[in-house]
């Protein structure tokens, strides 16, 4: 059973801090992984996605993914209270459905004025 | 903007009864979609997968015969839940699939079921 696993949290952080969230997954053939914030009530937004070891930016979101470790990680930098949200991490279950993407619980970002 | 749509945002329907959720890509054609089901506090679970032209494909515990899959064209996926019941109840998202090469996957804004 191929599995993504995430810290449930809640994460608490103070505005313009960084947060730190992480993922690890189970299959290590997986290539590819995606950050998803999904506000309460709201369905999940794509925010990142990496393929390669090491870390790709994008304004103030950094995903850093170590597939030794079997590791992947969004830090986001000068955090808003906006960004509370829940975060999924997600990677694409190749043996399955076409695709589809297997997802973590998610962790759930408090960020607070 | 938005790259998938769903409608109705919100139902809430009678116990037994069958209502039908659908699914749009805006912007491009979708040969493949997913339907995805949120339970309060609990992660996305993929229900089935929506092929153009042919029939849907359902995980493992998800009856084909309560949730009707219809992918009739490249921009439509309807999924209908019939016969309703109150464990039914649950937020339902669609996700368009928008490249095989990356796996990139955009969600609908979801509907939310509530069966009375």
């Amino acid at each position: 059973q191929k599995e993504v696993e995430q810290n449930s949290g809640p994460l608490s952080v103070p505005e313009g801090a960084i947060a730190s969230l992480n993922c690890t997954y189970s299959d290590r053939g997986s290539q590819s992984f995606f950050w998803y914030r999904q506000y309460s009530g709201k369905s999940p937004e794509l925010i990142m996605f990496i393929y390669s070891n090491g870390d790709k930016e994008d304004g103030r979101f950094t995903a850093q993914l170590n597939k030794a470790s079997q590791y992947v990680s969004l830090l986001i930098r000068d955090s808003q209270p906006s960004d509370s949200a829940t975060y999924l991490c997600a990677s694409p279950n190749y043996g399955g459905s076409q695709g589809n993407l297997i997802f973590g619980k998610g962790t759930k970002l408090s960020v607070k004025p | 903007g938005a790259v998938v749509s769903q409608h109705p945002s919100w139902v809430i329907c009678k116990s037994g009864t069958s209502v039908k959720i659908e699914c749009r890509s805006l912007d491009f054609q979708a040969t493949t979609m997913f339907w995805y089901r949120q339970f309060p506090k609990q992660s996305l679970m993929l229900m089935a997968t929506s092929n153009e032209g042919s029939k849907a494909t359902y995980e493992q515990g998800v009856e084909k015969d309560k949730f009707l899959i219809n992918h009739a064209s490249l921009t439509l996926s309807t999924l209908t839940v019939t016969s309703a019941h109150p464990e039914d109840s649950s937020f339902y998202i669609c996700s368009v699939f928008r490249s095989r090469e990356s796996y990139e996957q955009y969600f609908g804004p979801g509907t939310r079921l509530t069966v009375t």
